[in-house]
C-alpha cells in the first residue's frame, strides 16, 4: 500500500468554527481521493470523493485537491458537535484498492 | 447507496478456536470485496482482496493460512480466523466497490468486533 499521511491531531475546534484537515500522499499516479468519517466503534462512512484539481463543495464540507503538491484537504464549515469523529483520508491505488491515512480526530466543543 | 452487511457484529471466543465472519452485498453483486482490520486508535489496514470464483489476494504480512477467505457467490465473502489468539482481537471490516465505475468508491460493512480470550 502507498503512503498516506494526515496531520496527527487531535483537532479541537469551537462550535461554528472551521475545521481544516490535511492529507498528503506518496503515489503521484493516484487518481481518486476520499474523505471518510468514522465514529468510535463504527465503520467508515463516505463524506466526499474528489478526483479533479480544485475545490469540491457538498453542504458544509469542501474538499480541495492539488495533484502537483500531492495534497488533499477537507474543510468543515460551521462545525457541529455531531462532527466530532475521526476523519480518514483514503487514496485509490488501482482496482478499487484504497490506502488509508492514520486519521485525524476532531472534537467540536459546544 | 449500496448496502453491505456483516455478521456477526461482535463475537467473543476462546483462544484456539476458529471464527467465521460473513460479508454480504445486499442489493448489488460484488465480484470483488475487501477485508480490513483495525486495531484501537489505528487506521484501517487492508488484509486481502476477495475475488469471486478465485483465490483471494493477500497483502504483505498477512498469513493466508490463518485468515481464510472464501468468495463463493457474487453477494457473499467470508473471512475465517483460524486458531484465533488474543492478538487477533480487532475490528474486522469488509467493503465492496461501488456500482459506478471509475470513482473507486467503496461501501463498507458495519464491522465485526472480535475479542479472543
Amino acid at each position: 500500500q502507498k503512503e498516506v499521511e494526515q496531520n496527527s491531531g487531535p483537532l479541537s475546534v469551537p462550535e461554528g468554527a472551521i475545521a481544516s484537515l490535511n492529507c498528503t500522499y506518496s503515489d503521484r499516479g493516484s487518481q481518486s481521493f476520499f474523505w471518510y468519517r468514522q465514529y468510535s466503534g463504527k465503520s467508515p462512512e463516505l463524506i466526499m470523493f474528489i478526483y479533479s484539481n480544485g475545490d469540491k463543495e457538498d453542504g458544509r464540507f469542501t474538499a480541495q485537491l492539488n495533484k502537483a503538491s500531492q495534497y488533499v484537504s477537507l474543510l468543515i464549515r460551521d462545525s457541529q458537535p455531531s462532527d466530532s469523529a475521526t476523519y480518514l483520508c483514503a487514496v485509490n491505488e488501482n482496482d478499487y484498492k484504497l490506502s488509508f491515512g492514520a486519521g485525524t480526530t476532531v472534537t467540536v466543543r459546544a | 447507496g449500496a448496502v453491505v452487511s456483516q455478521h456477526p457484529s461482535w463475537v467473543i471466543c476462546k483462544s484456539g478456536t476458529s471464527v467465521k465472519i460473513e460479508c454480504r452485498s445486499l442489493d448489488f453483486q460484488a465480484t470483488t470485496m475487501f477485508w480490513y482490520r483495525q486495531f484501537p486508535k489505528q487506521s484501517l489496514m487492508l488484509m486481502a482482496t476477495s475475488n469471486e470464483g478465485s483465490k483471494a489476494t493477500y497483502e504483505q504480512g498477512v498469513e493466508k493460512d490463518k485468515f481464510l477467505i472464501n468468495h463463493a457467490s457474487l453477494t457473499l465473502s467470508t473471512l475465517t480466523v483460524t486458531s484465533a489468539h488474543p492478538e487477533d482481537s480487532s475490528f474486522y471490516i469488509c467493503s465492496a466497490p461501488g456500482l459506478a465505475g471509475g470513482s473507486g468508491e467503496q461501501f463498507f460493512g458495519p464491522g465485526t468486533r472480535l475479542t479472543v480470550l
